[in-house]
């Protein structure tokens, strides 16, 4: 079983969409990263939280450390929006480990 | 300002031969960090330097993978013997500090013919 794992593997919207992207992860954590990956490779971090919620533009993250389980919601979802959504672990020293990603495609 | 910056960000080499990546991380950013991404795989943690110092290379695959930091700056991957299964993007990220966001170079992708 993987340490960190997503859900869905891929999804679909249309544009407008309300999209929620699970994470699930099974080890010890310092924090919980959200990282975007665009078609061309690049790779930007999203949030980075340890406990809460967070909200950036129509981004939003939430942890539930307890249960071990993060969610990334993108309200109003665009065209622009289409990438692969990681989720990634924080280790006591602050290396990554990361699930398999979301792909996501907001069709117009 | 300058982010994260890799090179080259295309490499093609031969089987057996050695490669050197380069990874110049933000100004003034003490955490670097390596990880790899192979084709259809997950990113894979490789090594972290705190400073100029790895306390943790046991996510190095094999011997042949080694890497340093100087200066507290410019950190270079190297892989010797370079195999098939090499063939990855490689990433570089650097932050503030540890546990702190991390910054992504754009990678380089490396192919071993």
């Amino acid at each position: 079983k993987n340490e960190v794992e997503q859900s869905p593997q891929n999804l679909t919207a249309q544009e407008g969409e309300f999209i929620t992207i699970n994470c699930s992860y099974s080890v010890g954590i310092s924090a919980l990263h959200w990282l975007q990956q665009h078609p061309g490779g690049g790779i930007v971090s999203l949030f980075m939280l340890s406990s809460g919620k967070k909200k950036h533009g129509r981004l939003i993250a939430t942890i539930n450390i307890q249960e071990k389980h993060s969610s990334l919601h993108i309200t109003a979802s665009h065209p622009r929006d289409s990438a692969v959504y990681i989720c990634a672990v924080g280790g006591s020293q602050g290396n990554l480990i990361f699930g398999k990603g979301t792909k996501l495609s907001v069709k117009p | 300002g300058a982010g994260v910056s890799q090179s080259p960000s295309n490499k093609v080499t031969e089987k057996g031969k050695d490669v050197e990546l380069r990874c110049d991380p933000i100004s003034g950013h003490t955490a670097l960090y390596w990880y790899r991404q192979s084709l259809g795989q997950g990113l894979e943690f490789l090594i972290y330097f705190q400073g100029n110092s790895a306390p943790d290379k046991s996510g190095l695959p094999s011997d042949r993978f080694s890497a340093e930091r100087t200066g507290g700056s410019v950190s270079t991957l190297t892989i010797q013997r370079t195999q098939q299964e090499d063939s990855a993007v490689y990433l570089c990220a650097s932050s503030l500090s540890l546990n702190q966001p991390q910054h992504f170079g754009d990678g380089t992708r490396l192919s071993i013919l």
